[in-house]
């Protein structure tokens, strides 16, 4: 059984553009949280998805949105990046009222 | 607003040496609690929890104890040994079920040593 995969592993770009990242949920899980770590930091909560609506929403700025699909994977967008953007952006899922198992991280660096 | 405060690291250790990782929270209502790892180039995994006061969270010779009178949430570990090195994170949700979002620290490095 996967678990909680991410693509890319890896993404450089720079200011101004735009990104998006890819997360596929745990066999069974119908719930995506998505959170932003900056070196040394603890994860943030951004936002997360529950039947293809967004359930819950963290402090970030509205160029952080997100996508979930029907078969429960998510898209993460960020437009016009910034320096401060540069971090390892972990996937959550889980069931709606359950545990949540984060998948390994996609590393942006914004140059 | 709700939060959680760790001890600094990074900590270093010898193998079999006791471990103790301090942890803080912030909250409204009653929240559960957590104790995240991460280990080099991987994401997060859950190694213990406790959802209520009085509780305590146990995995892989890990313990903490959800004390709401210290609104504390201390990781210990007896015999550490060269595999545990990693980064702790505390970790709450304030709302009932998992599955609501987590409030981290900003965690602690833990480095094992033969």
């Amino acid at each position: 059984d996967a678990g909680v995969t991410q693509s890319p592993t890896h993404l450089i770009k720079t200011r101004g553009q735009q990104v998006t990242l890819r997360c596929s949920p745990k066999s069974g899980h119908d719930t995506v949280s998505w959170y932003q770590q900056a070196l040394g930091q603890g994860p943030q909560f951004i936002f997360q998805y529950y039947e293809e609506e967004e359930r819950q929403r963290g402090n970030f700025p509205d160029r952080f949105s997100g996508h979930q699909f029907p078969n429960y994977s998510s898209e993460l967008n960020v437009n016009a990046l910034l320096l401060g953007d540069s971090a390892l952006y972990l996937c959550a899922s889980s069931l709606v009222s359950d545990e949540q198992f984060f998948g390994p991280g996609t590393r942006l660096t914004v140059l | 607003g709700d939060s959680v405060t760790q001890m600094e690291g990074p900590v270093t250790l010898s193998e079999e040496a006791c471990l103790t990782i301090n942890c803080t929270y912030t909250a409204t209502g009653y929240p559960s609690l957590f104790w995240y790892v991460q280990y080099p180039g991987e994401g997060l995994q859950l190694l213990l929890k406790a959802t209520k006061a009085d509780d305590k969270g146990s995995n892989k010779g890990f313990e903490a104890t959800y004390r709401k009178e210290t609104t504390s949430f201390h990781l210990e570990k007896g015999s550490v040994q060269v595999s545990d090195s990693a980064v702790y994170f505390c970790a709450l949700t304030a709302s009932a079920g998992t599955a609501s979002k987590l409030t981290f620290g900003t965690g602690t490095r833990l480095q094992v040593t033969l």
